[in-house]
């Protein structure tokens, strides 16, 4: 089965700085890589997500990159914030059959510091 | 707001007390899933079902029993739990056209 692993466990920045959050995955067939962002106290939620047939996605101060040979995925944050602030989870999973047995890694506490 | 409803959102429970968790969805998905997040553990895949039928069981002790009546509706039955069995349990759903997860806000449950 599916086996993530996510680094690094926690990181602290400067306001305004670069973050970035590392995964590797096991399963050569999985085609799904979500993030989501957990803060305190609330539901997990999602970011941003790549798909396997594409190596980079771009949402504002957010960007995920994607090395299938490697079997690893990344998640950058550019001019970070205080409400940055949060726990991130990197996923990856095989989408079949109508539905997804999204597999976790262990998370990332990230703290922004103004 | 996701659209997913957890019931309760807290719940303290003896180990020999009988509860169950509520989770419902109107937003037309048609899979549903409980996950379990402990402290320091990542979040564990517990149960799938995708329309109604349990699809996924990942060697989740008995205790702890599923039911999805209809689409729109997850339940988890609680029975002769463990203190090791507290955690946040989260509800989850997905389309069927789309892979994302959509989770509900989950019930923290103690376990004394």
């Amino acid at each position: 089965g599916e086996n993530v692993e996510q680094h690094p466990s926690t990181l602290s920045v400067q306001e305004g700085d670069s973050a970035v959050i590392k995964c590797t995955y096991s399963d050569s067939a999985s085609n799904y890589f979500p993030w989501y962002k957990q803060e305190l106290g609330k539901r997990p939620q999602l970011i941003i997500d790549i798909r396997s047939n594409v190596g980079e996605k771009k949402d504002q101060r957010i960007a995920v990159t994607l090395n299938k040979t490697a079997k690893h995925f990344s998640l950058h944050i550019t001019e970070t914030q205080p409400e940055d602030s949060a726990v991130y989870f990197c996923a990856a999973t095989l989408v079949s059959g109508g539905y997804n047995k999204l597999i976790f890694g262990a998370g990332t506490r990230l703290a922004v510091h103004p | 707001e996701t659209g997913v409803t957890q019931t309760p959102r807290h719940l303290v429970m003896g180990m020999t007390n009988k509860k169950s968790l509520k989770c419902e969805q109107h937003l037309g998905h048609n899979a549903m899933y409980w996950y379990k997040q402990s402290a320091k553990k990542p979040l564990e895949l517990m149960f799938v079902y995708s329309l109604e039928e349990r699809v996924e069981n990942n060697s989740v002790p008995s205790r702890f029993s599923p039911e999805c009546p209809n689409s729109s509706h997850l339940f988890l039955h609680l029975h002769t739990l463990q203190p090791e069995d507290s955690a946040l349990y989260l509800c989850a759903s997905s389309p069927w056209s789309d892979e994302k997860l959509f989770f509900g806000s989950g019930t923290q449950l103690s376990v004394l």
